[in-house]
C-alpha cells in the first residue's frame, strides 16, 4: 500500500530565506508525486507534479528514487507563500490518490 | 467552465440526526474523491469511486458512513446518527482518469457543524 509522510506539521519561515517542505513517500513501484496547495479561503488546487518538471511560483520539487522523497524547495519565500501545502502520491492503473498529513506553512514579514 | 460544486456550503445539524452531502464533479471526469479535514487538521481520505469498478471505501471511519454515486455524475456521502467528532470540512474531488494519472480538481467543501 502506498503511503506520503510530511514530518512537519508547521514551519515558519523568515521572508527572503529559503523553504523546503518535506516529503517521503513508500511505494514499491514507480509513483506519481504532486504537491497540492490550499491558501487562506480558497479551494485545495494542484501547485506542481513531479513529471511536469517545472516551477510554478518559484517552487520546485524533485521526485528522488534512492530517497523516496519529494521535497518542496523555493530559495526566496515570500508572504503569498503562506499556505498549508499537501503532498499526494498515485500509481498508474490505480490512481487514487494519497495524501500526506499536511504541512502548514507560514511566512513571518 | 464549471468546477466540482458541493453542496450546502455549510450545515449545522443536531447531534444524532442524519445529513447528506452532496458533491457534482466536473463533467466527464470518472474518478471521484471524499475528504475529511477536521480543524487544523491534514486531509483524510474518505472514500474513492472510479468509473464502474467498486469503489474504494478503506477510508470510511465507521458504519455510520456511506457514499454512493450514481454513474459518474453526482455523488452523496451520508453520514448517519452524526456526533459531535463528525464535525469538519467535506472535500470532494473528480479528476479525468483512463488516460493515466491526471490532475485533481476540488470542490469548496461542506462544513459541518454537529450541536
Amino acid at each position: 500500500a502506498q503511503r506520503v509522510t510530511q514530518p512537519e506539521k508547521l514551519l515558519s519561515v523568515f521572508k527572503g530565506a529559503p523553504v523546503e517542505l518535506k516529503c517521503n513517500y513508500s511505494y514499491s513501484g514507480s509513483p506519481e508525486l504532486f504537491w497540492y496547495v490550499q491558501y487562506s479561503r480558497q479551494r485545495l488546487q494542484l501547485l506542481l507534479r513531479h513529471i511536469s518538471r517545472e516551477s510554478i511560483k518559484g517552487f520546485t520539487a524533485d521526485l528522488n528514487k534512492g530517497e523516496t522523497s519529494f521535497h518542496l524547495k523555493k530559495p526566496f519565500a515570500q508572504e503569498e507563500d503562506s499556505a498549508m501545502y499537501y503532498c499526494a502520491l498515485s500509481v498508474f492503473g490505480n490512481e487514487k490518490l494519497t495524501f500526506g498529513t499536511g504541512t502548514r506553512l507560514t511566512i513571518i514579514p | 467552465g464549471a468546477g466540482v460544486s458541493q453542496s450546502p456550503s455549510n450545515k449545522v445539524t443536531e447531534k444524532g440526526k442524519d445529513v447528506e452531502l452532496r458533491c457534482d464533479p466536473i463533467s466527464g471526469h470518472t474518478a471521484l474523491y471524499w475528504y475529511r479535514q477536521r480543524l487544523g487538521q491534514g486531509l483524510e481520505f474518505l472514500i474513492y469511486f472510479q468509473g464502474n469498478s467498486a469503489p474504494d471505501k478503506s477510508g470510511l471511519p465507521s458504519d455510520r458512513f456511506s457514499a454512493e454515486r450514481t454513474g459518474e455524475s453526482v455523488s452523496t456521502l451520508t453520514i448517519q446518527r452524526t456526533q459531535q467528532e463528525d464535525s469538519a470540512v467535506y472535500l470532494c474531488a473528480s479528476s479525468l482518469s483512463g488516460q493515466g494519472v491526471t490532475e485533481a480538481f476540488f470542490g469548496q467543501g461542506t462544513r459541518l457543524t454537529v450541536v
